[in-house]
């Protein structure tokens, strides 16, 4: 079975400054893919960034970039230029390949960027 | 297009009942999928639904049943309902063509079990 641990609970930043949230997991597949969702307070759950594991190249969106260290099991999320509208709780959640749609998440990283 | 969409948002029951909840997906999503997510255990998988059928399950106890129509909307039922069922209750659809079968969730169905 796969585990996917969060290790900060809760994590604050300033505006305008870049902060990093931590994933890690545990899995024996090699065919898999990796996702870190936004949950704003009262607000439906989106997705943030993603990214395949036989992909050696870090995924990045916008403000949004990732550190996947696959020997590691480690995949992080940095936000640059942090805002307000960051403020949210982070679920990193992993998928195996093929017709799979189980996702296992974390328990999550409640992020506060203040003013 | 519309996003995923679930009835009720909000549902109040007491021990013993049980309730069904509603999911639509994203027009042209056929994968729809059932999480269950509570402050202590964070976000848990209950099933996944494809083309009618169940595809996946997660570790709940028979009480907690699903369901899809052919036009792709699914319910989740909860029977004798218990204390510790009080949950936000999260459905998601996807693609199916899509290679990472990327999920979009709904807003939720928070349930409080008195």
């Amino acid at each position: 079975a796969q585990t996917v641990t969060q290790s900060q609970p809760e994590m604050s930043v300033q505006e305008a400054e870049t902060v990093t949230l931590s994933c890690t997991y545990d899995t024996s597949e090699n065919n898999y893919y990796l996702f870190w969702y936004k949950q704003p307070p009262s607000r439906q759950m989106i997705l943030v960034i993603r990214q395949e594991a036989y992909k050696q190249q870090n995924a990045t969106e916008n403000r949004f970039s990732v550190n996947f260290q696959k020997a590691a099991k480690s995949f992080s999320l940095k936000i640059s230029d942090s805002q307000l509208g960051d403020t949210a709780m982070y679920f990193c959640a992993f998928k195996r390949g093929g017709s799979n749609y189980k996702l296992t998440f974390g328990k999550g990283t409640l992020l506060t960027v203040n003013p | 297009k519309a996003g995923v969409t679930q009835t009720p948002r909000y549902l109040i029951k007491t021990r013993g009942q049980q309730v069904t909840l509603s999911c639509s997906p994203i027009s042209g999503h056929r994968s729809v999928s059932w999480y269950q997510q509570t402050p202590g255990q964070g976000l848990q998988f209950l099933f996944e639904y494809f083309s009618e059928t169940q595809r996946n399950k997660g570790n709940f106890p028979g009480r907690f049943s699903g369901r899809q129509f052919s036009n792709s909307r699914s319910e989740m039922n909860v029977s004798t309902l218990e204390l510790g069922d009080s949950a936000l209750y999260l459905c998601a659809s996807s693609l199916v063509s899509d290679q990472y079968n990327e999920q979009f969730f709904g807003p939720g169905t928070r349930l409080t079990v008195l």
